[in-house]
């Protein structure tokens, strides 16, 4: 079964670092996302991204974040100067057209620390 | 209001026993909505779209009541393995197909032998 995969599982930096997230989404989906999880909080929504461009994005997503499909496989996000409130997991997700609606799945996501 | 609210739980219950968990959204608007289960620490993993006549999945029957905004799930026959905490999730996008998902909070669900 496709399913979505991030790179690193896990990352530690330094306060005020350049991080950058991978995610391969399932080959034949269109919709890209992000998300992310403070530990003990719930899942909040980062940006959405379709055809090269953002199509929304939240408050959380300000000018430090920014995403990027540099190839026809991976989808990044880049964190340009890292905060200690930084630290989350980070979640990629994509989706396609279902009957109804359009489902998302969800990638095993990156466990961000800011030290 | 918050806009999806969950009963955090938690809730423990026998192996065996059928167990409901409801769900509140404030936004009329909202389009889709789901019931996805996440394990501690791991990624969210979608359980059931919800449609509006409702809908069944084995032991899982999902409902949604646009009128009242509400969403509902029951796991029936619950097993050991169902043991998780599990996310109402609704559709706050504001194009079709850009699905901007709202998560509840959760709810923990631990089932006893």
């Amino acid at each position: 079964e496709p399913e979505v995969t991030q790179t690193p599982s896990h990352q530690v930096t330094q306060m005020g670092q350049e991080v950058i997230l991978r995610c391969v989404p399932i080959s034949n989906h269109l919709y890209f996302y992000w998300y992310r999880q403070i530990l003990g909080q719930k899942v909040e929504f980062l940006v959405s991204f379709y055809n090269n461009e953002i199509s929304e994005k939240s408050e959380i997503f300000d000018d430090q974040f920014s995403v990027e499909r540099p190839d026809g496989s991976n989808f990044t996000l880049k964190i340009r100067s890292t905060k200690l409130e930084d630290s989350a997991m980070y979640f990629c997700a994509s989706s396609e057209p279902v009957a109804g609606g359009y489902e998302q799945y969800f990638g095993p996501g990156t466990r961000l620390t800011v030290t | 209001r918050k806009e999806v609210e969950q009963d955090p739980g938690p809730f423990n219950v026998p192996e065996g026993a059928t167990v409901a968990f409801n769900c509140t959204y404030s936004n009329s608007a909202s389009q889709s909505f789901f019931w996805y289960r996440q394990d501690c620490r791991k990624e969210p993993k979608l359980l059931m779209s919800v449609y509006s006549s409702g809908n069944e999945d084995g032991r899982f029957t999902a409902q949604l009541n646009r009128a009242s905004q509400y969403i509902s799930l029951l796991i029936r026959d619950s097993k050991l393995s169902d043991s998780a905490t599990y996310l109402c999730v609704v559709n706050a996008g504001s194009n079709f197909g850009n699905e901007k998902l709202t998560f509840g909070t959760g709810t923990r669900l631990t089932i006893i032998p």
